[in-house]
């Protein structure tokens, strides 16, 4: 059980176009979702967390124009990285929570995005 | 705030050797503990994690770790390791004050030889 998943789990772009990753919880419903990114030989760092229905919110630093996230059920988030750079290639990590408590984070397996 | 850090960048080994990865956090308020291992180009699974209770947690893998409050640490062991093994290991702190967002370290990487 508790399994995540991404879609797709590598995507090469050009300058300029924009890239949706999807992240689904499979058997589970998750109140919470969170994204991540990782760049190379570096740790996790938050972007932002997103509840169902509700706008997500954003770290300091990240620019919420630029990365759109949509947490429209309770199994489905989306980060939409809009006019994508060089600078935005990384490692792109989602994880959904099923409730509020202390509950641990599932982890999907990261999108690999290049940016051209 | 909330910080990790995890002092050893690389940690080689030899196969069937004990391991200790160090792990000491810094929070001021009670925090949950957590130690995810990362292959090469996968997402993160977990290891194993303290919410409360004992402190000396056992996980999956033959990993454990002892959470030590007077010296805010979280030490992951293994009494003997397996090529398998090698892998990035993240300790992570999360607190219900914060939203249980998880707060992650540089990481580990553990090298197992042969």
């Amino acid at each position: 059980g508790a399994v995540v998943s991404q879609h797709p789990s590598r995507v090469i772009c050009k300058s300029g176009t924009s890239v949706k990753i999807e992240c689904r919880s499979l058997d589970f419903q998750a109140t919470t979702m969170f994204w991540y990114r990782q760049f190379p030989k570096q740790s996790l760092m938050l972007m932002a967390t997103s509840n169902e229905g509700s706008k997500a919110t954003y770290e300091q630093g990240v620019e919420k124009d630029k990365f759109l996230i949509n947490h429209a059920s309770l199994t489905l988030s989306t980060l939409t990285v809009t006019s994508a750079h060089p600078e935005d290639s990384s490692f792109y990590i989602c994880s959904a929570a099923p409730g509020q408590g202390p509950e641990t984070q599932y982890f999907g397996p990261g999108t690999r995005l290049l940016v051209l | 705030a909330q910080s990790v850090t995890q002092l050893d960048s690389q940690v080689p080994v030899f196969e069937e050797a004990p391991v200790e990865l160090r792990c000491n956090y810094s929070s001021s308020v009670s925090v949950y503990l957590f130690w995810y291992v990362q292959y090469p180009n996968q997402g993160l699974q977990l290891l194993l994690k303290y919410l409360s209770g004992s402190t000396l947690v056992k996980g999956i893998n033959g990993f454990e770790a002892e959470f030590n409050k007077s010296q805010t640490s979280f030490h992951l062991r293994k009494p003997s390791v397996h090529i398998s093994d090698t892998a990035e290991y993240f300790c992570a702190v999360s607190a219900l004050e914060y939203g249980n967002k998880l707060v992650f370290g540089a990481g580990t990487i553990l090298r197992v030889k042969s």
